[in-house]
């Protein structure tokens, strides 16, 4: 169980399109998910927690406007970025939090989306 | 502030030697700690998590690490290692969710393990 799926795996795209990745928890409910982007030989940096039904919270320097996030139900959250530019190539991961027990949580991952932008 | 570091970008290990990833952790309140494996172009793995209770915890594939409070410590362990842990290991730290963190983990640099034959 707790399976975290992320589609695509990989996608390529020209300067200036925009491109959804779609995270979904196929046998459990989140109500809340993340999303991370990690740079090549680097670590996972949180871009933004996403509530089901409500906006999402962005890290300090991460543009909403640019990374749009949807989380329409709990277990499906988008994650669109617009108007892609070469250096937001990056490799994009997700992960869902699952309620175990009171305040007693679990992170999962899913595999990550390559995103390059030619 | 909370925060993870791991010191070393790389550990090298014979196969079938015992080997030793470091974590050590800064946090306000009880350490929830994790440490995670990625292999290349994958997510994340789940190898254990420290929350309360024993210091030396056990994990998948064989691994295990010792919570060490007075040395703000997290390392993860294990007895033999082997060429196909060969990976990325990341050590985190969840933020305290009565702050408004609502869940959040704090992940070290990661460190590369590599196990030679």
């Amino acid at each position: 169980g707790a399976v975290v799926s992320q589609h695509p795996s990989r996608v390529i795209c020209k300067s200036g399109t925009s491109v959804k990745i779609e995270c979904r928890s196929l046998d459990f409910q989140a109500t809340t998910m993340f999303w991370y982007r990690q740079f090549p030989k680097q670590s996972l940096m949180l871009m933004a927690t996403s509530n089901e039904g409500s906006k999402a919270t962005y890290e300090q320097g991460v543009e909403k406007d640019k990374f749009l996030i949807n989380h329409a139900s709990l277990t499906l959250s988008t994650l669109t970025v617009t108007s892609a530019h070469p250096e937001d190539s990056s490799f994009y991961i997700c992960s869902a939090s699952r309620i175990l027990g009171p305040a007693i949580y679990e992170q999962y991952f899913g595999p990550g989306t390559r995103l390059t932008v030619t | 502030a909370q925060s993870v570091a791991q010191p070393e970008d790389q550990v090298n290990v014979a196969e079938g030697n015992p080997l030793t990833v470091k974590c050590t952790y800064s946090v306000s309140g009880n350490p929830y700690l994790f440490w995670y494996v990625q292999y290349p172009n994958r997510g994340l793995q789940f190898l254990l998590k420290y929350i309360t209770g024993d210091n030396l915890v056990k994990g998948s594939y064989g691994f295990e690490a010792e919570f060490n409070k007075s040395q703000t410590s997290f390392h993860l362990k294990k007895p033999s290692a082997l060429v196909s842990d060969s990976a990325l290991y990341f050590c985190a730290v969840r933020v305290d969710p009565f702050s408004g963190g609502y869940n959040k983990l704090i992940f070290g640099a990661g460190t590369r393990l590599a196990v030679h034959p």
